[in-house]
């Protein structure tokens, strides 16, 4: 079956731009996670949607970035007024019940320039 | 204190070397751990989840330690292709739900 998909896969922003960042999980999946990981660093937790509980926004670094799941399903990540210290990949990742494995996506490679 | 911590490494191990990794978490409520493998410029994949009675998956084998909270992997002859990052995730019961926490990952390299 289909796996986690992201897109765009590679994204080239102007500095002060706002991008929009797009994850569609597999079917059924409930979890819906946002990373991110810088050049060489490990994951950095961004957001959490579990079912239609209030998302966690714990790991959100300012207020620029912002999150939404649509109906259960598609997530956009949305950072407003690029900074070059934005450039990561973005991960989404998806999993379908407490205890279940995560499945990531391949990714979206942000470079603002 | 980081929820996950790992030693970040590298490890450098000959090939066919027996390579051994840990992880603490801090949070005692953590219900489920597993083991991930991230390949340069990858996303992450689970390699293997960890029980409390210790598991075995080919060369690789997890294992639970509750009271002392940490968790290790253990890679018995080391392959080439067991060059990646190894990142250990804890799951853990938030008002929200669950949550998986990663650590930063433990880079391996095997060598001729």
């Amino acid at each position: 079956g289909a796996g986690v998909s992201q897109s765009p896969s590679n994204k080239v922003t102007e500095k002060g731009k706002d991008v929009e960042l797009r994850c569609d999980p597999i079917s059924g999946h409930t979890a819906l996670y946002w990373y991110r990981q810088s050049l060489g660093q490990g994951l950095e937790f961004l957001i959490y949607f579990q079912g239609n509980s209030a998302p966690d926004k714990s790991g959100l670094p300012s207020d620029r970035f912002s999150a939404e799941r649509t109906g259960g399903s598609v997530s956009t990540l949305t950072i407003q007024r690029t900074q070059q210290e934005d450039s990561a990949v973005y991960l989404c990742a998806t999993k379908r019940d407490r205890g279940e494995t995560q499945y990531f996506g391949p990714g979206t490679r942000l470079l603002v320039l | 204190r980081k929820e996950v911590e790992q030693d970040p490494g590298p490890f450098n191990v000959p090939e066919g070397a027996t390579v051994a990794f840990n992880c603490t978490y801090s949070n005692s409520a953590s219900q489920s751990f597993f083991w991930y493998r991230q390949d340069c410029r990858k996303e992450p994949k689970l390699l293997m989840s960890v029980y409390s009675s210790g598991n075995e998956d080919g060369r690789f084998t997890a294992q639970l330690n509750r009271a002392s909270q940490y968790i290790s992997l253990l890679i018995r002859d080391s392959k080439l292709s067991d060059s990646a990052t190894y990142l250990c995730v804890v799951d853990i019961l938030t008002g929200g739900g669950n949550k998986l926490t990663f650590g930063t990952g433990t880079q391996l390299k095997v060598e001729l």
